[in-house]
């Protein structure tokens, strides 16, 4: 069965500090990954999307960057964060049936916390 | 553009009540729909979807959904909450490419 790994679970990181986010799935190949971003009171904000190795998709400009180097690793990186950066990251995968997607998978998320 | 709207922020129901979560979406062709449920500091859990066939979808916890084509609704409805159902739901549709589109929740409230 598929699996998805997010970590870590909580993060707290000054302002001006490098960001790693790692997320790894098991189980499934060529996934589609997502990075979505969800802010105190608000709803999913999808910040990138990959549909294979090296291939990342932004939604909006912001402080953050993707990076997909293995077909079911996907990383979420900043190199110098915001206070705007803080908020509860999610995962996500899902497959593909003909040219459509299925449904997500999230992993657990991280919170993040930015002093 | 493709999007989804949740109309209801906030939704406050009596335990052992009726319950319908709102959900309209904007998409050009026939759309893949979800309804995810999401409890405090938690990811995202399927509740149920649809691809095609039968409009009424049946799902995990009770959970149903119709999706109405001529309304572009896809409501969520279960006929009797419980207290546990306390959580944050989203209702999402499938993009033309290859994005899941969110609308932004709503939050429901069990009073026993």
């Amino acid at each position: 069965s598929q699996t998805i790994h997010q970590w870590p679970a909580t993060l707290v990181q000054p302002v001006g500090s490098p960001l790693s986010l790692e997320c790894t799935v098991e189980g499934t190949s060529n996934p589609n990954l997502y990075w979505y971003r969800q802010a105190a009171g608000r709803g999913l904000q999808l910040l990138f999307y990959s549909v294979g190795i090296g291939q990342i998709s932004s939604e909006v400009p912001q402080n953050l960057s993707a990076s997909r180097p293995q077909d079911r690793q996907f990383i979420l990186s900043s190199k110098k964060l915001l206070l705007s950066d803080s908020g509860f990251y999610l995962c996500a995968w899902s497959g593909r049936t003909g040219k459509r997607n299925t449904e997500a998978f999230f992993g657990q998320g991280t919170r993040l916390t930015v002093v | 553009a493709q999007s989804v709207t949740q109309p209801d922020i906030h939704i406050t129901v009596s335990e052992g009540a009726s319950l319908e979560l709102r959900c309209n979406y904007s998409y050009g062709a026939t759309p893949y729909l979800f309804w995810y449920v999401q409890s405090p500091g938690q990811g995202l859990q399927l509740l149920l979807k649809y691809f095609s066939g039968d409009t009424l979808v049946q799902g995990i916890k009770g959970f149903e959904a119709e999706f109405k084509r001529s309304q572009s609704s896809f409501n969520l409805r279960k006929p009797s909450v419980h207290w546990s159902d306390a959580a944050e739901y989203f209702c999402a549709v499938g993009d033309r490419g290859d994005k899941l589109i969110f609308g932004t929740g709503t939050r429901l409230q069990v009073f026993p």
